[in-house]
């Protein structure tokens, strides 16, 4: 089965702070892993895959298959990084169900 | 393109009745997927279709169903509402095919109050 985890329902950082969502996942094989961005009142949407290895808004994740980590990182957190973030995880190529976190509630306190 | 539509936007309903909500893809997308997305429990995966098959089903009992049109256009159904089915609900569209990775497309949801 596979399952993702988001340990933290709330993380709160200064502005101009390093952030870390942290997401630990459970599959057996080679996942796909994404993470989406709710900003308030706007529609969920994707921020950033694993497979394309790109930065989005200042956002890098690292996948770690030793650790089955995909961690979301940003050295300097800004105010409209404020959102709730999902790590969500598939099996590779098309035709696989998506398996979303809890999700993560990034407040950046001015 | 246009992005994900789902009709209605809101709707209240009490116990015991039924309701049916609608999804309308992205033009070309042949996967919908269904999620009810409430604070406690984030989004809980419904179930997937895919050209008119039930390709995936979430831990959800047999009161919520749905189905999928030729146009990729997809419903889903809640029978005998309860209280805790007041949710969220979101419809998320993909390729599901080729090198799209399955990056889902949402819509802005449906807000099912069950008084």
């Amino acid at each position: 089965a596979q399952r993702v985890t988001q340990p933290e329902k709330l993380l709160s950082v200064f502005k101009g702070a390093p952030v870390e969502l942290k997401c630990n996942y459970s599959y057996s094989g080679s996942p796909e892993l994404f993470w989406y961005v709710q900003y308030s009142r706007q529609r969920l949407q994707l921020l950033l895959r694993h497979i394309s290895r790109e930065s989005i808004k200042g956002f890098t994740a690292d996948l770690n298959k030793g650790e089955t980590s995909f961690h979301l990182k940003k050295p300097f957190a800004q105010e409209e990084d404020s959102a709730m973030y999902y790590c969500a995880l598939s099996g590779p190529g098309g035709y696989q169900k998506v398996t979303f976190g809890t999700g993560t509630k990034l407040q950046v306190i001015p | 393109k246009a992005g994900v539509t789902q009709t209605p936007r809101y709707l209240i309903k009490t116990r015991g009745q039924q309701v049916t909500l609608s999804c309308s893809p992205i033009s070309g997308h042949r996967s919908v997927s269904w999620y009810q997305q409430t604070p406690g429990q984030g989004l809980q995966f419904l179930f997937e279709y895919f050209s008119e098959t039930q390709r995936n089903k979430g831990n959800f009992p047999g009161r919520f169903s749905g189905r999928q049109f030729s146009n990729s256009r997809s419903e889903m159904n809640v029978s005998t509402l309860e209280l805790g089915d007041s949710a969220l609900y979101l419809c998320a569209s993909s390729l599901a095919g080729g090198i799209s990775y399955n990056e889902q497309f949402f819509g802005p949801g449906t807000r099912l109050t069950v008084l």
